[in-house]
């Protein structure tokens, strides 16, 4: 299994600011994916982070505006940059690593970081 | 991945037991079925998932219909803690780039 954590948990930030979102690992993981859920939406998944190579994004999503960072195998960053209201969503970190069956690699996913952007 | 149909929102008599139903007409044959449930406030959760066969641990049960179109997960005795988002995920099971592609989810509240 794996366990994260998210920091912040939450916060609020004016328009036009950016925020860095930090994910940590207890295990080491190949892939990280950042998703983001707006508020009382689904879970859309915005990049895959691998370590020592850029991120892959998904369609509507842009490396300006959603940087991210894994600088090693259990820590990565995600910024969202030039904050809008429209970005007040909740931002989860999560990893793929082995669960209760050995053949199948389960998601994990972190408690995730609440953004209210004013 | 195939695409998942699921009914927005449930209610269920805590104590009782709680079947959550979704559709997957389009499922691959190398396409798992995978149910993870999201609490308020928190990241989701893994529950079960399944090839063809009922499986059944220690959270719920899983039956797959036998042309594997569709799929219900059962918690046998719904308790107040249950109240979440139940995601119904197909997609092929592999190594490395597990990423999930969630729908919209069924609400399922549980009632004192």
């Amino acid at each position: 299994s794996a366990v994260i954590s998210q920091k912040p948990s939450r916060d609020i930030c004016q328009r036009g600011t950016s925020l860095t979102i930090q994910c940590q690992v207890d295990s080491q993981v190949t892939m990280m994916f950042w998703y983001r859920q707006q508020p009382g939406q689904s879970l859309t998944l915005i990049a895959t982070a691998n370590q020592g190579s850029e991120a892959t994004y998904e369609s509507g999503f842009v490396i300006d505006k959603f940087p991210i960072s894994r600088p090693n195998l259990t820590f990565s960053t995600l910024t969202v940059s030039n904050l809008s209201p429209e970005d007040s969503s909740i931002y989860l970190c999560s990893v793929t690593a082995q669960g209760h069956y050995p053949s199948h690699n389960e998601q994990f996913f972190g408690p995730g970081t609440r953004l209210t952007v004013l | 991945d195939a695409k998942t149909t699921q009914p927005t929102s449930m209610d269920c008599a805590e104590g009782r037991a709680a079947n959550l139903p979704c559709n997957h007409s389009t499922i691959s044959g190398n396409e798992y079925v995978y149910w993870y449930r999201q609490i308020h406030s928190q990241g989701p959760q893994y529950i079960i998932h399944g090839l063809k066969n009922n499986e059944t641990n220690e959270m719920a049960s899983l039956i797959i219909t036998e042309d594997r179109k569709s799929s219900t997960l059962i918690l046998p005795h719904a308790t107040l803690r249950d109240t979440a988002v139940y995601y119904c995920i197909v997609r092929v099971a592999r190594t490395g780039a597990n990423n999930l592609f969630f729908g919209t989810g069924t609400r399922l509240t549980v009632i004192p």
